[in-house]
C-alpha cells in the first residue's frame, strides 16, 4: 500500500503567518487522486483540497495545494485563528486508500 | 446539501460483530458517488475500511476484507457496515463518508457523518 508521510508532525505558528505542510508518498500518486483534510477536536475531517490543487466548496482562497508524483504541499497563507487544527493528506490512486498521520498546526 | 448520520451500538464484545448504519439525507445513494466507511484510532490514525456503489459493487481494504461487509438499502437511502470477529484493536471512531465523483473521477471524501464511537470490550 502507498504510505503517506506528513511533515512536520507539529507546526507552531502565529496568526498571520504562512504555513507549509508536506506530504510525501512512498510511490508516485496521480495528482488527480491526492486530497487534503482539516480536522478539529471532536469533529469529522473536512475536505479542503482535492485533485492536489482544487479547493472544495466554501474553502477560503488562503488554502492552496500543489505537487505531483511523490511530493505534495498544502499552503495556508495568512493563518486565521480557526485554521489551527490537524491536517491530513490522502491518496485515492491505489487501493487501499490511505491517509497520512497528520500535521498538527498549533498556535505559537 | 447531503448529510450523513451514523448509528449503532457503542459497545461490542470481543469476538462479536459490529454493525453500523449510515442514513443519507439531502441526496440519494443512487447518485454517482461511492459510500464509504472510515475509522480513526490513536494507534492507526485514519483508516479506510470499504465502500459501496449503488450498483452493488464494493471495494474493501485488503487488511480487513475477510471480516468486513458493506451493504446498501436503496429503499431506506442508507448503507451499512458489518465487521466480524472484532478485537480491542477495532475500537475506534467510525465515520461514514461520501466519495464524490465528477464523471468517472471519484477523488474526494466530500461529506462525512459526525462519527460514532465503538468500543470493543467485555
Amino acid at each position: 500500500e502507498i504510505v503517506l508521510t506528513q511533515s512536520p508532525g507539529t507546526l507552531s505558528l502565529s496568526p498571520g503567518d504562512r504555513a507549509a505542510l508536506s506530504c510525501r508518498a512512498s510511490q508516485g500518486v496521480s495528482s488527480t487522486y491526492l486530497a487534503w483534510y482539516q480536522q478539529k477536536p471532536g469533529q469529522a475531517p473536512r475536505l479542503l483540497i482535492y485533485g492536489a490543487s482544487t479547493r472544495a466548496t466554501g474553502i477560503p482562497d488562503r488554502f492552496s495545494g500543489r505537487g505531483s508524483g511523490t511530493d505534495f504541499t498544502l499552503t495556508i497563507s495568512g493563518l486565521e485563528p480557526e485554521d489551527f487544527a490537524v491536517y491530513y493528506c490522502q491518496q485515492y490512486d491505489t487501493s487501499p486508500f490511505t491517509f497520512g498521520r497528520g500535521t498538527k498546526l498549533e498556535i505559537k | 446539501q447531503v448529510q450523513l448520520q451514523e448509528s449503532g451500538p457503542g459497545l461490542v464484545k470481543p469476538s462479536g460483530s459490529l454493525s453500523l448504519t449510515c442514513v443519507v439525507s439531502g441526496g440519494s445513494i443512487t447518485s454517482n458517488n461511492w459510500w464509504s466507511w472510515v475509522r480513526q484510532s490513536p494507534r492507526k490514525g485514519l483508516e479506510w475500511i470499504g465502500e459501496i456503489y449503488h450498483s452493488g459493487r464494493t471495494n474493501y481494504n485488503p487488511s480487513l476484507i475477510s471480516r468486513v461487509t458493506v451493504s446498501a438499502d436503496k429503499s431506506m437511502n442508507q448503507f451499512s457496515l458489518k465487521m466480524t470477529s472484532v478485537t480491542a484493536a477495532d475500537t475506534a471512531e467510525y465515520y461514514c463518508a461520501r466519495r464524490g465523483c465528477t464523471g468517472g473521477t471519484c477523488n474526494r471524501f466530500d461529506s462525512w457523518g459526525q462519527g460514532t464511537r465503538v468500543t470493543v470490550s467485555s
